[in-house]
Parts: structure tokens; sequence; C-alpha cells
């Protein structure tokens, strides 16, 4: 049975650090790129980024580029979000999702909620 | 502002039928399969409809997905009170270096 499991929720101050993760199982974990979504509260799904674990090919999309950073580490079958300065903008839930080539975003983790107040 | 746009709302009667729109470009759909996803209240998404029209294995036919140039529809039949969630339409975009996108998302209610 294929499963993302994540990290639970964390509740962070303004400027704090963070590393999320993401553990994948019952699948060839580095033969399929991993993605990060975020949710803002009441809001839409975005793709931050992408990892292809096998080789650690890493993407990010505009608006995520140099704000967070994407990792992975194939021997423990498990890929990483991390922020260096989180903001109060940052609350949200993260998501991790197995991408399937062809048939999308086929497997989520269960969710992340990172909530950053002072 | 999503790359793919999708009406806000939909709503229909139990037992009637729903579509949903998810609007692109050919940089998006024009050239990509498209994907739906349904997210229940307090849950994670949960993938629907995979190459356009495709069901993965334990969702039923009520549920389909068609393409056309560069957009593509959601259809739901004989709805049910747990058909209520969000909808989101999925593809990749040729022009961006991550790729994935989604539409804003359709919420269904069921009257």
């Amino acid at each position: 049975e294929v499963q993302l499991v994540q990290s639970g929720a964390e509740v962070k101050k303004p400027g704090e650090s963070l590393k999320i993760s993401c553990k994948g199982s019952g699948y060839s974990f580095t033969n399929y790129w991993i993605g990060w979504v975020r949710q803002m509260p009441g809001k839409g799904l975005e793709c931050m980024g992408i990892i292809y674990p096998g080789d650690s090919d890493t993407r990010y999309s505009p608006s995520f580029q140099g704000q967070v950073t994407i990792s992975a580490d194939k021997s423990v079958s498990t890929a990483y979000l991390q922020w260096s300065s989180l903001k109060a903008s940052d609350t949200a839930m993260y998501y991790c999702a197995k991408n399937g080539v062809t048939a999308g975003w086929d497997y989520w983790g269960q969710g992340t909620l990172v909530t950053v107040s002072s | 502002q999503s790359v793919l746009t999708q009406p806000p709302s939909v709503s229909a009667a139990p037992g009637q039928k729903v579509t949903i729109s998810c609007s692109g470009s050919s940089s998006n759909i024009g050239n990509n399969y498209v994907s739906w996803y349904q997210q229940l209240p307090g849950t994670a998404p949960k993938l629907l409809i995979y190459e356009n029209n495709k069901r993965p294995s334990g969702i039923p036919d009520r549920f389909s997905g068609s393409k056309s140039g560069t957009s593509a529809t959601l259809g739901i039949t004989g709805l049910q009170t747990g058909d209520e969630a969000d909808y989101y339409c999925g593809t990749w975009d040729n022009s961006l270096s991550a790729g994935g996108v989604f539409g804003g998302g359709t919420k269904l209610t069921v009257l």
C-alpha cells in the first residue's frame, strides 16, 4: 500500500526556522517526483515545488523560489520542506504528494499544519 | 490568481447531475493530461480522475472527466450529500519549471 506520512503540526514564532517531513512507503521512492503543496486557510491548492528523489533534481514555482528549500534523503525515503525564517504569512496546511507521471498527484500525505504567530 | 480557471461554486439537488469546468491554455491543458481532485472538509485532496477521463480504483463511475482543447470538465451524476466538497483540476504547465498547476477550486453544495 502506497503511503505518504507527514510530520506533525507545528507552532512557531516569526523568524524561527522549520523543517517538515514526508516519508514514503509502498512504492519505489526514488522513481517518482514528490511535490509540496500549500493550502492557506480557506484557499486553494498551490504547487510550491517538486523533487525527484532519485537524483535530487529540484524545481520551484516562481512564487516560492528563494522562500523555501525542498530536499530529500532517499536512504530513508523522506522528502523535506524547510524555512530559514518563518513569517506569519507562512501559516498554512502543507501537503506532500506523489506524482504518478501521467496520473497526476495520485497519493497525498495527510498534511502538516504550520502556524506562525508571535 | 490560479493558472487554471474554475467556477467558485456549483450546486444541485441530490440525485441530480452537475458539471465543473476548468479552463487553461495551450501551455497547460492544451498539451497535457488533466486530473481532478476531491477535498472533503478537513481532509487531504484525493485523486478522482487522471489522464483526462480515467478513474482510479475505488472511484465510482458517477464521476467522469473529459477534455477538449484547452478546457476540461468534471461530471458528477446521482449526487449524494457526501459529495459536498471542494473540487480542483490540475495539470502540468510546460512554461513553468515546477510544472504542477491547479485550478482555484469549486465548492460543490448538494442542496
